[in-house]
């Protein structure tokens, strides 16, 4: 079956500075990878997500990219803000029959400094 | 347009007993899935139904069991409950549950058994 492997599990940076999460995957049959991002004591919600025709796309400080030759997506977030602090998971939608379900990686502490 | 639903958003149960938790999803969505969260085991999927089937089901015992209603409401149960259940069981709602169909989340319901 699918496996998401994510890294870093912890991530500090400064306000304004970049942050990249990397995600790897094992099934070559998925095709669909969002990303969410988690505050504490609520929902994940899901702040983009790339479809396998796509190689990269953009919603204003946040981009996700995927290379599925080499089966690995990244999430890159820019000018970071304080309330960009969250846990953030990747995801891949993993196959069993004609239907699918999110197979999620461990999660990245995002902290960002002021 | 309502989100996800999810009673009751709060629960303390005793060892050995049952519970069951409901979704309401999204209007118009038919796929309906559950989650559980652990800090221990991330985010894991614990099956997914549409129209009344369960469609796919996760690693988790039988004493994890669910249901979809006519109206794509769902409910899910958790009979002799351990100690190792206490998470966030969370309820996710798409259009059709296919590959690619954006997966949104409800609040959540946090159990915890003592």
């Amino acid at each position: 079956g699918e496996n998401v492997e994510q890294h870093p599990s912890t991530l500090s940076v400064q306000e304004g500075d970049s942050a990249v999460i990397k995600c790897t995957y094992s099934d070559s049959a998925s095709n669909y990878f969002p990303w969410y991002k988690q505050e504490l004591g609520k929902r994940p919600q899901l702040i983009i997500d790339i479809r396998s025709n796509v190689g990269e796309k953009k919603d204003q400080r946040i981009a996700v990219t995927l290379n599925k030759t080499a089966k690995h997506f990244s999430l890159h977030i820019t000018e970071t803000q304080p309330e960009d602090s969250a846990v953030y998971f990747c995801a891949a939608m993993g196959w069993r029959g004609s239907q699918g379900n999110l197979i999620f990686g461990k999660g990245t502490k995002l902290s960002v400094k002021p | 347009k309502a989100g996800v639903t999810q009673t009751p958003r709060y629960l303390i149960k005793t060892r050995g007993q049952q519970v069951t938790l409901s979704c309401s999803p999204i209007s118009g969505h038919r796929s309906v899935s559950w989650y559980q969260q652990t800090p221990g085991q991330g985010l894991q999927f614990l099956f997914e139904y549409f129209s009344e089937t369960q469609r796919n089901k996760g690693n988790f015992p039988g004493r994890f069991s669910g249901r979809q209603f006519s109206n794509s409401r769902s409910e899910m149960n958790v009979s002799t409950l351990e100690l190792g259940d206490s998470a966030l069981y969370l309820c996710a709602s798409s259009l059709t549950g296919e590959n690619g169909n954006t997966i949104y989340f409800g609040e959540g319901s946090w159990l915890t058994v003592v």
